[in-house]
């Protein structure tokens, strides 16, 4: 049962323009949530986070919102860029376990 | 800098073989993780182990041993490769909740 899910496989954006991937989750007890990104051929790299706590977190062109009534989260990307054109993994924690829990992805792609 | 080391970037095996894929962390986690990685699948955790000589079961399990007797080292052994378990094969450890990825090992079973 999916408790982590990315319901976009894909998403394309214009070079410049805002990038927003979503992701819903199931669990109550998740207590971070987390973004990566995977290149072809690459294990996933860690994007940003944002604790269970908080509704917002921003690092450079990267913000992740977090609403917990809705159970739901996304990424922002701006400006997007070519390089951001990779997988995005949305993954969760619960506050009593050890391994995270992963969406299946959503595929961006930025074109010039 | 953080690195998890899988042996391996890509292996061909044939079906019915018993295959050792082997994973190396040098940055004393205590958890180290085994997932695969299919298109429309995402991320799926096979085992986990949270300390020496301890696993735990993931999602996916079956067809699937590992092994940790050291800290830094975390093997996943397919007892019996079959050409369903082709697959990009993602190794990581953590201390906290991040969690630091391998290049992964892109696995073919023939």
């Amino acid at each position: 049962d999916q408790q982590v899910k990315q319901n976009s496989p894909s998403l394309s954006v214009q070079e410049g323009r805002i990038s927003i991937l979503n992701c819903d989750y199931t669990n109550s007890m998740f207590d971070y949530f987390l973004w990566y990104k995977k290149y072809p051929a690459e294990g996933p790299t860690f994007l940003i986070s944002i604790s269970s706590i908080k509704d917002k977190n921003e690092d450079g062109r990267f913000t992740v919102f977090l609403n917990k009534s809705a159970k739901h989260l996304s990424l922002h990307i701006v400006p997007s860029q070519p390089g951001d054109s990779a997988v995005y993994f949305c993954a969760a924690r619960d506050h009593s376990g050890y391994a995270l829990n992963f969406g299946k992805g959503t595929s961006l792609l930025v074109t010039p | 800098d953080v690195k998890v080391t899988q042996s391996s970037r890509y292996l061909v095996k044939r079906t019915g073989e018993k295959v050792f894929l082997e994973c190396v962390q040098d940055m004393d986690h205590e958890n180290m993780f085994w997932y695969r990685q299919d298109p429309g699948l995402g991320l799926r955790l096979i085992y986990f182990s949270y300390d020496v000589k301890m696993k735990e079961k993931g999602d996916i399990p079956e067809g699937y041993s590992v092994s940790r007797e050291k800290k830094e080292r975390f093997s996943l052994i397919l007892e019996s490769a079959s050409t369903n378990q082709t697959s990009m094969y993602l190794c990581a450890s953590s201390r906290g909740y991040e969690a630091f990825f391998g290049q992964g090992t892109r696995l073919t079973v023939v």
